[in-house]
């Protein structure tokens, strides 16, 4: 089983409907990402979370929510979903006792709003 | 501002040949660097990392990385590529902590037979 899991890998939407993207991990990490990847612009930090109280905005955090309901469980949500929402959107977790900066990724949901 | 560079938007090689993908990163203290690379379909999965020491890094699937200060690079290299190294990389910068990781733009690399 992977180590960061995401759900649903994939889903297609329509424009004005509300989406949640979920992500859990059985690694034991502290913090927690959601980014959004798009061709040719690499991915982008939409929230991340240093544990369940601490939630921080990114840098295209706009049009995105997020909860952290437990340690484990971090879930993207896209309240009104508009067209160029249209991603592939990365769960990622990292160990602040390690202090390495390494990233850990789930396989990705890709969104698609019509 | 922080910002990473891959210039090459896509790269082929032939198998067996040698491979350098480039990485150039503005950052304003001494980073943590990062290659990953992304197969179709799924994550990203981390190549190497450099933190300080030997500016000759080493990675996974025989991948190493050479940090260049003065020229503020961190390029990839590999001897012979092989088909299953078909995939897209992204170059990363992060701070001490390593939150806010910023990721390059990629670059795509292509194997031919």
């Amino acid at each position: 089983d992977a180590d960061v899991t995401q759900t649903p890998r994939n889903r297609i939407t329509k424009t004005g409907k509300r989406i949640m993207l979920e992500c859990s991990q059985t690694k034991g990490h502290d913090r927690m990402y959601w980014y959004r990847q798009d061709p040719g612009l690499g991915l982008r930090l939409i929230y991340y979370s240093f544990d369940v109280k601490d939630i921080n905005k990114g840098e295209i955090s706009d049009g995105y929510s997020v909860s952290r309901q437990a340690q484990a469980k971090f879930s993207l949500s896209l309240e009104s979903a508009i067209p160029n929402q249209t991603a592939l959107y990365f769960c990622a977790t990292s160990d602040f006792r390690r202090d390495t900066g390494e990233l850990f990724f789930g396989e990705g949901s890709r969104l698609t709003v019509l | 501002a922080q910002s990473v560079t891959q210039p090459d938007i896509h790269i082929t090689v032939s198998e067996g040949a040698s491979l350098e993908l480039r990485c150039n990163y503005s950052y304003g203290a001494t980073p943590y660097l990062f290659w990953y690379v992304q197969s179709p379909g799924q994550g990203l999965q981390l190549l190497l990392k450099y933190f300080s020491g030997d500016t000759l890094v080493q990675g996974i699937k025989g991948f190493e990385a050479e940090f260049k200060r003065s020229q503020s690079s961190f390029n990839l290299r590999k001897p012979s590529v092989h088909w299953s190294d078909a995939a897209e990389y992204f170059c990363a910068v992060a701070s001490t902590g390593g939150f806010k990781t910023i990721f390059g733009a990629g670059t795509r690399l292509f194997v031919k037979a």
